[in-house]
């Protein structure tokens, strides 16, 4: 089974930090994703990766960047965190062709507050 | 732009009975996937079924089903004998280039 790990399950930060969200896979998969999950407003894409050093932007990248330096590794950051960005956030993995349209394999997600 | 729609923000059952949740997208194009997701409390979230639009067949998954109408679009999912361990949120998605999702239904499924 893929096993999707994050760094951290509850963060608390202040307005202004920079934040780093770390994501984990370990089963060799391409396609890596960081989402948003808002509620009422369901899963929303910020980044993604179908490679290492390689990234394309979602849907709501803004006030986001992604690192993927190794294959199964994929950070988020925030590169001043403000209130709005508080949130549920998820990574997830897809093996391979397939990309966005194939299923997807997700971490436990991270919680995060920014006061 | 793909636009996926759950009009049912939360849903109760009882266990044992059977319910439905509804799902309706927006999309032109022919070739496409369609995915429920479970998110159980605290928990991670897990695929349940996956419809592939080019077969006319539902997908099926023990108690978990799905009624796919293509013309309509829609892409129901139906969970026969609920359990407890059933309740969780309920994601909708639909994959193509890019992968949108619902806004989710709560399920919550009482003793």
């Amino acid at each position: 089974d893929v096993k999707v790990t994050q760094s951290s399950r509850y963060l608390v930060k202040r307005t202004g930090e920079k934040v780093f969200l770390e994501c984990v896979q370990d089963m060799d998969h391409e396609n890596m994703f960081w989402y948003r999950q808002d509620p009422g407003l369901g899963l929303r894409l910020i980044y993604f990766s179908y490679d290492v050093k390689m990234k394309e932007k979602g849907d709501i990248p803004e006030g986001y960047s992604v690192s993927r330096e190794k294959k199964e590794r994929f950070s988020l950051i925030l590169e001043s965190a403000s209130t709005n960005q508080t949130s549920m956030y998820l990574c997830a993995t897809t093996l391979g062709a397939g990309g966005r349209a194939d299923t997807q394999y997700f971490g436990p997600g991270t919680r995060l507050t920014v006061l | 732009a793909q636009t996926v729609t759950q009009s049912q923000p939360e849903m109760s059952v009882q266990e044992a009975e059977t319910v439905t949740l509804s799902c309706t997208y927006d999309t032109s194009e022919n070739n496409y996937y369609l995915f429920w997701y479970k998110q159980p409390p605290s928990r991670q979230m897990i695929l349940v079924i996956r419809q592939e639009a080019y077969k006319q067949q539902n997908a099926t998954e023990n108690r978990f089903s799905v009624n796919f109408q293509k013309a309509a679009k829609s892409f129901s999912l139906k969970i026969s004998d609920s359990q407890l361990g059933d309740t969780a949120m309920y994601f909708c998605a639909f994959g193509n280039n890019d992968m949108r999702f619902g806004a989710g239904t709560r399920l919550t499924v009482k003793p």
